[in-house]
């Protein structure tokens, strides 16, 4: 069985400080990994997305994500935040073959940032 | 680019009404969602569907159930409206083990 756990329901920065949004899961197979945005009354964008090839991820506007075996996590990070990225951010996970290819999806993470 | 259009963005309802809200997606994808949206506990899986006519249960599908007659159209149904299935749905889709695509979203509110 899958699931995700997105550490903080909330999260609060400043403009051009450091974002990072933790996510950690738990998948029998090998997983695929994404993070997906929400920006208020939208439906979810994907932001990027692991598919067992390099360990370093790169997204849209400026977001990456590194997935960790050993810790089991794939944390979201950007170097300097902006005003636009305020918005609902979701981990989810699907497992590979052999396992589930339904998107479990975290809880959700609020990211506010501060001007 | 991958579209998934749902049909309404906002919609009132009745307690009792039988209320439809309909999903399209317009890249031949085999896999189709349905997703509700609580502040506090992210997006619940009602059901899905993975091939025209088939159909599964996810978390929470009671009180609802679902149709796909064509591939690209995948409904939900509310059978009998109640105050607590004022949420948003999100339709999504996918093709196998790929990420998925999203509407806009419907925010249903049962009065």
């Amino acid at each position: 069985a899958q699931s995700v756990t997105q550490l903080g329901s909330h999260v609060s920065v400043s403009e051009g400080a450091l974002v990072l949004l933790r996510c950690n899961y738990s998948s029998s197979v090998p997983p695929y990994l994404f993070w997906y945005v929400q920006y208020p009354n939208q439906g979810l964008q994907l932001l990027l997305k692991y598919t067992s090839a390099a360990t370093l991820v790169k997204g849209i506007n400026g977001f990456e994500a590194e997935f960790k075996k050993s810790e089991t996590s794939f944390h979201l990070t950007k170097p300097s935040a902006h005003m636009s990225d305020a918005a609902e951010y979701f981990c989810a996970v699907s497992e590979g073959t052999g396992g589930s290819y339904i998107p479990t999806f975290g809880r959700g993470t609020s990211l506010i940032v501060h001007p | 680019d991958v579209k998934v259009t749902q049909s309404s963005r906002y919609l009132v309802k009745r307690t009792g009404e039988k209320v439809f809200l309909e999903c399209v997606q317009d890249m031949d994808h085999e896999n189709m969602f349905w997703y509700r949206q609580d502040p506090g506990l992210g997006l619940r899986l009602i059901y899905f569907s993975y091939d025209v006519k088939m159909k599964e249960k996810g978390d929470i599908p009671e009180g609802y159930s679902v149709s796909r007659e064509k591939k690209e159209r995948f409904s939900l149904i509310l059978e009998s409206a109640s105050t607590n299935q004022t949420s948003m749905y999100l339709c999504a889709s996918s093709l196998q083990f790929t990420e998925a695509f999203f509407g806009q979203g419907t925010r249903l509110t049962v009065v």
